[in-house]
């Protein structure tokens, strides 16, 4: 059962432009939730974090985006950058139980 | 300070055998995590270690089980191999445990089963 969806397996979008990733997941009990980058032959590298008491959490170019009626997150990335070209993952935790992670979305950022 | 650090980085096994892996954390983290990840499955958690004592297990079989030391340094052992867990395995460390913190990944190993 994934409670943690990102339904867009890739996306590409022109250098200089917004990047939006999405994620959804099902378990209205999620409290904590984090993004992260990987490359390839590399570990996920920690993005940004989001609790649930707020609805918007920004770092530099990155944004997260919470909406809890919807169970909905999202990444915004200003001005994308080829070098942010790799696969974003979305993660959520309940209470200080395990994270669940999405299956990733693939960020082609085109110079 | 130093990252996390996995030993090995590449593995190749045959089915039935067994393999050991290991996980050194970020200095002063007591909590490291394990999970797998398989093309088109994302990350599947496995299990975590808080202060040498198992936290929290995913759906996976007793095949998989792990251990955490006096130092915060955890292993993991996959016994009897078969040809589906041939994927790459990563372990994160985090100050606090579960999902309280932000988890720090090290670079995975990735497990090749012939």
């Amino acid at each position: 059962d994934q409670q943690v969806k990102q339904n867009s397996p890739s996306l590409s979008v022109q250098e200089g432009r917004i990047s939006i990733l999405n994620c959804d997941y099902t378990n209205s009990m999620f409290d904590y939730f984090l993004w992260y980058k990987k490359y390839p032959a590399e570990g996920p590298t920690f993005l940004i974090s989001i609790s649930s008491i707020k609805d918007k959490n920004e770092d530099g170019r990155f944004t997260v985006f919470l909406n809890k009626s919807a169970k909905h997150l999202s990444l915004h990335i200003v001005p994308s950058q080829p070098g942010d070209s790799a696969v974003y993952f979305c993660a959520a935790s309940a209470l200080g139980n395990q994270f669940y992670f999405g299956t990733g979305t693939s960020l082609t950022v085109i110079p | 300070k130093a990252g996390v650090t996995q030993t090995p980085r590449y593995l190749i096994k045959t089915r039935g055998q067994q393999v050991t892996l290991s996980c050194s954390p970020i200095s002063g983290h007591r909590s490291v995590s394990w999970y797998q990840q398989t093309p088109g499955q994302g990350l599947q958690f496995l299990f975590e270690y808080f202060s040498e004592t198992q936290r929290n297990k995913g759906n996976f079989p007793g095949r998989f089980s792990g251990r955490q030391f006096s130092n915060s340094r955890s292993e993991m052992n996959v016994s009897t191999l078969e040809l589906g867990d041939s994927a790459l395995y990563l372990c994160a460390s985090s100050l606090a445990p579960g999902g309280r913190d932000t988890q720090y990944f090290g670079p995975g190993t990735r497990l090749t089963v012939l």
